[in-house]
């Protein structure tokens, strides 16, 4: 079946400084892949997403490209703030039988201090 | 706000109860899905809806597990003889249908978590 795999977190980072939280999948055919950011106390909002093989994801500074080859999804922003500490999470979209059910995997913890 | 909305936000309930959880989804979104989340875990999928049609159950949807959604619009997912195990936050998302073109992403509530004891 389809799965994802997310590095284990928490990650802990200083402001400005570089994040990338990886993330592989296993997926038959051509899923769409997501990444959902989950702020304290708040539900899950879609971030950035990638329909295809080739695709760049970008939204608020985070970027994520999706690799075919490498079966991967990373996410990167250059230079993360305080207010971007949140939980990360990988998804992709199985579209089998005209679904789009999301597979996620278990969440990056990320910690950004002054 | 025309976001996802959930009722209610927090359940306490004995172990062997019946609760039932409601979900209004926003409000041109034809797909409806149901999600359970444990701690330290990503939601998994439960079920989810075509309009008032249940098009897909997930094995984790146990005999005790029902979810409807009459009218098309709003959809209540019931536990019966609640167990311990079944303590998590469930979460609601809807969608459009996917399309060439179209906005088909989900967009999720705020959740309602659930505490048997």
């Amino acid at each position: 079946g389809n799965s994802v795999t997310q590095m284990e977190g928490p990650v802990t980072l200083s402001e400005e400084a570089f994040l990338t939280i990886n993330c592989t999948y296993t997926a038959t055919g051509y899923p769409s892949l997501f990444w959902y950011v989950q702020y304290p106390g708040e539900g899950l909002q879609l971030l950035l997403k990638a329909t295809k093989a080739d695709d760049k994801g970008s939204n608020k500074g985070f970027e994520a490209t999706y690799r075919k080859e490498t079966t991967s999804f990373h996410l990167e922003k250059g230079s993360v703030q305080v207010s971007d500490s949140a939980v990360y999470f990988c998804a992709l979209s199985d579209e089998t039988g005209g679904g789009n059910k999301l597979t996620f995997g278990t969440g990056t913890q990320l910690k950004v201090e002054l | 706000d025309t976001g996802v909305s959930q009722d209610p936000r927090h359940k306490i309930t004995k172990r062997g109860q019946n609760v039932t959880f409601r979900c209004d989804p926003i409000s041109e979104h034809n797909r409806l899905y149901w999600y359970r989340q444990t701690l330290g875990q990503g939601p998994e999928f439960l079920t989810y809806f075509q309009n008032e049609a249940q098009l897909e159950k997930s094995r984790l949807l146990s005999d005790r597990f029902s979810a409807e959604r009459p009218k098309g619009s709003f959809s209540t997912l019931e536990i019966q003889r609640t167990e311990q195990g079944d303590s998590a936050m469930y979460l609601c998302a809807s969608s459009l249908p996917k399309t060439r073109q179209g906005d088909y992403e989900q967009y999720f509530g705020p959740g309602t978590r659930l505490t048997v004891t």
